[in-house]
């Protein structure tokens, strides 16, 4: 196991479609987050899983997001419709319990 | 939203010089971490400093955490050119459920 992946790496979209990423956290990991990154700016949270449940959601998670644990092991996060400031880098991290993260290379969105 | 504030937003020195790095937060916090990331990539965790540690080495890498003051600072001593990359102090606050929330960071040169 090499760490988190996440897939694609980039992705262009026409505003209106839907896009769906995918994250493989490290497979010992029971805690999985999903971030969004835009230029110059930290990461901020949109919501995270333990195990298959979804704890948490951030205000930041419109309706039209949607993220997904099935089983535990892997996670999509779907955006409907997009907009272009949906434009961004999604970051994927997990972690074992309280421990610190371990991030994926991050998928880059352009909307366009 | 964001907790930590780093200062500078950002910093150049020269190749051996050290440079240092600092970090408010707002909350109660369990521990606060700090993390790298090389341009358009994912980021990398560094250290872990615990709310009732008050400085940890690792490295070249030294972290110290006032928790009467909510700051933290990082120093990188004897730095070199691949330390170029932005450094990001991320909080664990104790009201949160462990999902770190992430300053907007620091963006470090250092020139060969």
């Amino acid at each position: 196991d090499t760490g988190v992946s996440q897939d694609p790496r980039h992705k262009i979209t026409k505003r209106g479609q839907n896009v769906t990423f995918r994250c493989d956290p490290i497979s010992e990991h029971n805690r999985l987050y999903w971030y969004r990154q835009t230029l110059g700016q930290g990461p901020e949270f949109l919501t995270y899983f333990q195990n298959e449940a979804q704890l948490e959601k951030s205000r930041l998670l419109s309706d039209r997001f949607s993220a997904e644990r099935p089983k535990g092991s892997f996670s999509t996060l779907e955006i409907q419709r997009t907009e272009q400031g949906d434009s961004a880098m999604y970051l994927c991290a997990s972690s074992f319990e309280f421990a610190s993260y371990t991030f994926g290379s991050g998928t880059r969105l352009t909307v366009v | 939203s964001q907790q930590g504030e780093e200062d500078p937003q950002a910093l150049s020195i020269q190749e051996g010089e050290n440079a240092t790095m600092n970090c408010s937060y707002k909350t109660s916090i369990n521990n606060l971490q700090w993390y790298r990331q090389n341009s358009g990539r994912g980021l990398v965790h560094l250290i872990l400093i615990r709310s009732n540690e008050r400085e940890k080495h690792s490295g070249r890498l030294r972290v110290t955490l006032d928790t009467s003051k909510k700051s933290s600072s990082l120093l990188i001593t004897a730095s070199r050119a691949a330390d170029t990359a932005s450094y990001f102090c991320a909080t664990d606050e104790e009201t949160s459920g462990s999902r770190l929330t992430f300053g907007e960071g620091t963006q470090l040169t250092v020139n060969p």
